[in-house]
């Protein structure tokens, strides 16, 4: 079965640092992609950057990068330069069936952001 | 711009209730999702939808039905609501498997 561990409950860093969100997932498919989603107070969720599992480049989408070691089967976010807006709960995702987009999610993060 | 819009932010209903949680959305995306999210659980799969009149059970389908008569439209059914269904609830489209999933807003449901 699929699994998806994020092991931090909650995450603190200072405004303008950098700060990596762990993520490990298991999983025996071939085949799978990696999304990381943002939950601010709000509610929404907010797609934030997408790994497959045959991309042999780490993805990037501005301030935010995707650690990502298959043999380690982890696949962390990096923030870059820490913003107070960033303060929300990050979810880790992997998607196991490839026609509709089936996903699993991790328990969240709660990363808070201090001035 | 994608949206998926949900009927209800906020919803209190009563024990024994029929409750119905309507999703719409504008991108005609064949998959539908609906999760529900609690506290340290994260989200988990209800009941997801691959086309019109098509559904598979998710992950914690029991005491939840869904409709999808029409591609835009996505409904959530608590036959008889009980108090342990109270939760946040959250739709979620996608075009195929490598698509991110766009979400709506969510329902935070309450059932006293």
């Amino acid at each position: 079965a699929q699994k998806i561990t994020q092991t931090q409950p909650g995450m603190f860093v200072q405004e303008k640092e950098a700060v990596t969100l762990d993520c490990t997932y298991d999983t025996s498919d071939q085949s799978y992609g990696l999304f990381w989603y943002k939950q601010p107070s709000s509610g929404e969720m907010i797609f934030l950057i997408y790994q497959g599992s045959y991309d042999e480049q780490n993805a990037t989408e501005g301030r935010y990068s995707l650690n990502f070691q298959k043999a380690r089967k982890s696949a962390n976010l990096v923030i870059s330069a820490s913003q107070l807006g960033d303060s929300a709960m990050y979810f880790c995702a992997m998607r196991y069936d490839t026609n509709a987009g089936k996903s699993t999610f991790g328990d969240g993060t709660t990363l808070t952001v201090k001035p | 711009d994608v949206k998926v819009t949900q009927s209800s932010r906020y919803l209190v209903k009563r024990t024994g209730e029929k409750v119905f949680l309507e999703c719409v959305q504008d991108m005609d995306h064949e998959n539908m999702f609906w999760y529900r999210q609690d506290p340290g659980l994260g989200l988990r799969l209800i009941y997801f939808s691959y086309d019109v009149k098509m559904k598979e059970k998710g992950d914690i389908p029991e005491g939840y039905s869904v409709s999808r008569e029409k591609k835009e439209r996505f409904s959530l059914i608590l036959e008889s609501a009980s108090t342990n269904q109270t939760s946040m609830y959250l739709c979620a489209t996608s075009w195929d498997g490598n698509q991110p999933q766009h979400f709506g807003d969510g329902t935070r449901l309450s059932i006293l």
